[in-house]
């Protein structure tokens, strides 16, 4: 059981390019969440979709773009990097999103550097 | 949502019990409390959840004051491998998602 998969793991963009990070579970799960991280602060949630063809914002939204057109997958898009992007991103999933007893699963993240 | 103070580190010697505080004195009836940690550069790993009664599970034990304005997760018998930061987090049921702060660094020392 592979859990969450994040693909690339490390990836380095020029200013001004596009790229796409690919976050794939195979718990069957409905939620999934892409947050950032940056040097010494904790997890901030950039958007996340309660289900297939479902997306909504998080804290901070500006700058990505997702889909979720598998309940699988769920992508999270850059159409013109900044250096201010420069984190490392982490999916995660869960089963449900409001339910008393829940846990989010998270993959083991992307380090993306933008020069 | 309720917001949570933890300190930003501490150490822990190898094999003791480590005491992780946490303040989280707004927080409202319908709010539980989760524990989450990172090892360096690895995702967020869940550890423990409750609303008002003291947890424990495999991994750690939650100690929810009666008035549930604060919180201690206890690591009963600290390894090397439990460094990492400990994150405290709030979550107000029906709500979709985790806010996560800037949690405490814990190291465990040899």
């Amino acid at each position: 059981n592979a859990g969450v998969t994040q693909t690339p793991k490390f990836r380095v963009l020029k200013t001004g390019q596009s790229m796409t990070l690919l976050c794939a579970q195979d718990m069957n799960h409905e939620y999934m969440y892409w947050y950032r991280q940056d040097p010494g602060m904790g997890l901030r949630l950039i958007h996340y979709s309660v289900g297939e063809g479902t997306t909504a914002k998080g804290e901070v939204p500006d700058g990505y773009n997702v889909s979720r057109l598998k309940k699988q997958n769920f992508l999270l898009g850059l159409e013109s990097a900044a250096p201010s992007q420069t984190s490392v991103y982490f999916c995660a999933s869960s089963s449900s999103g409001s339910g008393a007893f829940e846990k989010l699963f998270f993959g083991s993240g992307t380090q993306l550097s933008v020069l | 949502d309720a917001k949570t103070t933890q300190p930003p580190s501490m150490d822990c010697a190898e094999g003791r019990a480590a005491n992780l505080p946490c303040n989280h004195s707004t927080i409202s009836g319908n709010e539980y409390v989760y524990w989450y940690r990172q090892i360096h550069s690895q995702g967020p790993q869940y550890i423990i959840h409750g609303l008002k009664n003291n947890e424990t599970n495999e991994m750690a034990s939650l100690i929810i004051t009666e008035d549930r304005k604060s919180s201690t997760l206890i690591l009963p018998h600290a390894t090397l491998r439990d460094t990492a930061v400990y994150y405290c987090i709030v979550r107000v049921l029906g709500d979709y998602k985790l806010s996560f702060g800037a949690g405490t660094t814990v190291t465990v020392r040899a």
